[in-house]
């Protein structure tokens, strides 16, 4: 399958803990999108990288959370001393040239 | 800001009958692109279909075609021939050129009946 990868699927984490999502992307895309959803919403915009440089982010994007992606393929999601008001899905997502974005599964994320 | 707006949170249709998503937006922009995305229960986000803001020709894939009017800010989609598997979590949303931000809007749910 060469879609879109994350892992993991499901992180279940206590309040103050951090956490790391990954994303693979299809291989010959070089842009890079996180999203994050809650509960009937539509995905939000976090940030996007092309190749290895993070290009733009979201207000959303608070100082707790750094993503990078350090060869231009993969990228990371670190979320630091997590709060409940972070669970929601984080989804990956990555294109080519032409402004279609491919999805991946989402890492669904629980705070406790 | 460029906003999204699905005024339906749900709606149904029958088998085989053909249904219309409504979604309207506000851009100030000329250059831009407007996506139907689906989102089946517990899977991943998959695109329906595009429409490229400068292209007067509504797009079409399939069972799967757009009404796109751009005056009214208006981007409608519409199913025909409805199956079970369209059942899902229906997303529209816009990207302005030259920007990698996807906006989406509330989605809506659509389910299919037998």
């Amino acid at each position: 399958d060469t879609g879109v990868s994350q892992n993991p699927r499901h992180k279940i984490t206590k309040r103050g803990q951090n956490v790391t999502f990954r994303c693979d992307p299809i291989s010959e895309h070089n842009r890079l999108y996180w999203y994050r959803q809650t509960l009937g919403q539509g995905p939000e915009f976090l940030t996007y990288f092309q190749n290895e440089a993070q290009l733009e982010k979201s207000r959303l994007l608070s100082d707790r959370f750094s993503a990078e992606r350090p060869k231009g393929s993969f990228s990371t999601l670190e979320i630091q001393r997590t709060e409940q008001g972070d669970s929601a899905m984080y989804l990956c997502a990555s294109s080519f040239l032409d402004h279609e974005q491919y999805f991946g599964p989402g890492t669904r994320l629980t705070v406790t | 800001a460029q906003t999204v707006t699905q005024s339906q949170p749900e709606m149904s249709v029958q088998e085989a009958e053909t249904v219309t998503l409504s979604c309207t937006y506000d851009t100030s922009e000329s250059d831009y692109y407007l996506f139907w995305y689906k989102q089946p229960p517990s899977r991943q986000m998959i695109l329906v279909i595009r429409q490229e803001a400068y292209k007067q020709q509504n797009a079409t894939e399939n069972r799967f075609s757009v009404n796109f009017q751009k005056a009214a800010k208006s981007f409608s989609l519409k199913i025909s021939d409805s199956q079970l598997g369209d059942a899902a979590m229906y997303f529209c949303a816009y990207i302005q050129g030259g920007s990698e931000k996807l906006v989406f809007g509330k989605g809506m749910k659509l389910t299919v009946n037998p």
